[in-house]
Order: C-alpha cells, then structure tokens, then sequence
C-alpha cells in the first residue's frame, strides 16, 4: 500500500537554526500539507500546497515557515530560525485529486522536532 | 471557526465489549467528517469518512461512525473491541463550503483494550 514517508523520525537543533523537514507523499497526489502537534495539544494545519505554490496557510505559518517541492518528488518545510515553541510532531499529508473536496488525505509518521 | 471536541482523554474497554469514542463539532454548515488512528510511532491513519448519505459509515478494520446532524456527533464504534485496535483516535473536520482542505482536529482519545 502507498505511504507518505517522513525523514528524519527525529530531529534535534538549537534554537536559532535552520532545519529542514522532509516528505515524500504518494506519487500520484496533488495535494500537500503540513500539520503538527505540540505534545498534549491538537494536531493543528500548518499550510496547503498545490500546483507549485501555497493555496492555504494558518496563522501559524509565519515568515519564519516555507516549503517547496524541489524535485517533483520531495516535499519539504523549512523553519528558517528555530524557536523553543516549534518543538512539536510535525505531519506531512497528502491527497489525490479525486472528487474535490471528498478525498482523504494521507498522513506520514511524523518527525519528532526537538529544539533545544 | 469550526471545532472538535473529543470529551474523554482516555477510553478504556475490555476485549470483546463494544467501544465508543465520541466526538462533536461546532461548524457553520454541512461538515466533512473524518476518523484516523495513531499507532505507537506510526502516522495517523485513515479510518473513515461522512461526506453526504448514509449516516452510519463503515469504515477500516470493522469501526464504524455515527453522524448526528442534531446533537452534531459523530461517535466512533466497533462492536467488539481487540486489544489491537488500542491506539490513540483522531476526529477531524472540514468545511468543504469554504473551499479550504484542511482539517481541524480534536485532541484525540487514548483508547485502551484490556485483555
């Protein structure tokens, strides 16, 4: 069965760097979010993409937040400097076209960002 | 703003008996609803979905839901609880009528099933 896979499980960095969080979704979806999960809270929606470019972000998703699909395959998120608050699971999704808005999105199984 | 509510943290149930985990919603509208499971060190899987119809879906794994337009619910059920389905349950919603893909989430609900 097709999976959406997350590199790395884990991730440590200190507070200030860069860290670059990687996704591969199921080949022929369309469609690719970010979530996360700050440890006892809700999963909460980070940003959509779609055709090369953001279709939706939450107002989480600030100037210090970017993705990019560089190769057509990987999908990443980058946080350009990390705080101690963006320790959370982070969830890479991703959905087919389908019929609209019925289909589900897939979830990876998260990496596990720590900053210290 | 939508929202999900998932009143209990932990359901416990022994093996064989049915489980419920419940779940309701705040939204404007005719919501899209959603159940995924959370595996020790897995992603959040998917189980089920209410898009229009039926109100009882079934779903992976012999769960089903219930949607309920009036007490706007959508209560996750098995009827016989293995301990393998222990994990950590999701209810998500999406409000298609806004043209946004996201989902908004509950906290989730440990379920645990005794031996």
């Amino acid at each position: 069965e097709p999976e959406v896979t997350q590199t790395p499980s884990h991730q440590v960095t200190q507070m200030g760097q860069e860290v670059i969080l990687r996704c591969v979704p199921i080949s022929n979806h369309l469609y690719f979010y970010w979530y996360r999960q700050i440890l006892g809270q809700k999963v909460e929606f980070l940003v959509s993409f779609y055709n090369n470019e953001i279709s939706e972000k939450s107002e989480i998703f600030d100037d210090q937040f970017s993705v990019e699909r560089p190769d057509g395959s990987n999908f990443t998120l980058k946080i350009r400097s990390t705080k101690l608050e963006d320790s959370a699971m982070y969830f890479c999704a991703s959905r087919a076209s389908g019929a609209g808005l019925n289909t589900e999105a897939f979830f990876g199984q998260g990496t596990r960002l720590t900053v210290v | 703003a939508q929202s999900v509510a998932q009143p209990e943290d932990q359901v416990n149930v022994a093996e064989g008996n049915p489980l419920t985990v419940k779940c309701t919603y705040s939204v404007s509208g005719n919501p899209y609803l959603f159940w995924y499971v959370q595996y020790p060190n897995r992603g959040l899987q998917f189980l089920l979905k209410y898009i229009t119809g039926d109100n009882l879906v079934k779903g992976s794994y012999g769960f089903e839901a219930e949607f309920n337009k009036s007490q706007t619910s959508f209560h996750l059920k098995k009827p016989s609880a293995l301990v393998s389905d222990s994990a950590l349950y999701f209810c998500a919603v999406r409000v298609p009528w806004a043209g946004s893909y996201q989902l908004t989430f509950g906290k989730g609900t440990k379920l645990s099933v005794i031996p």
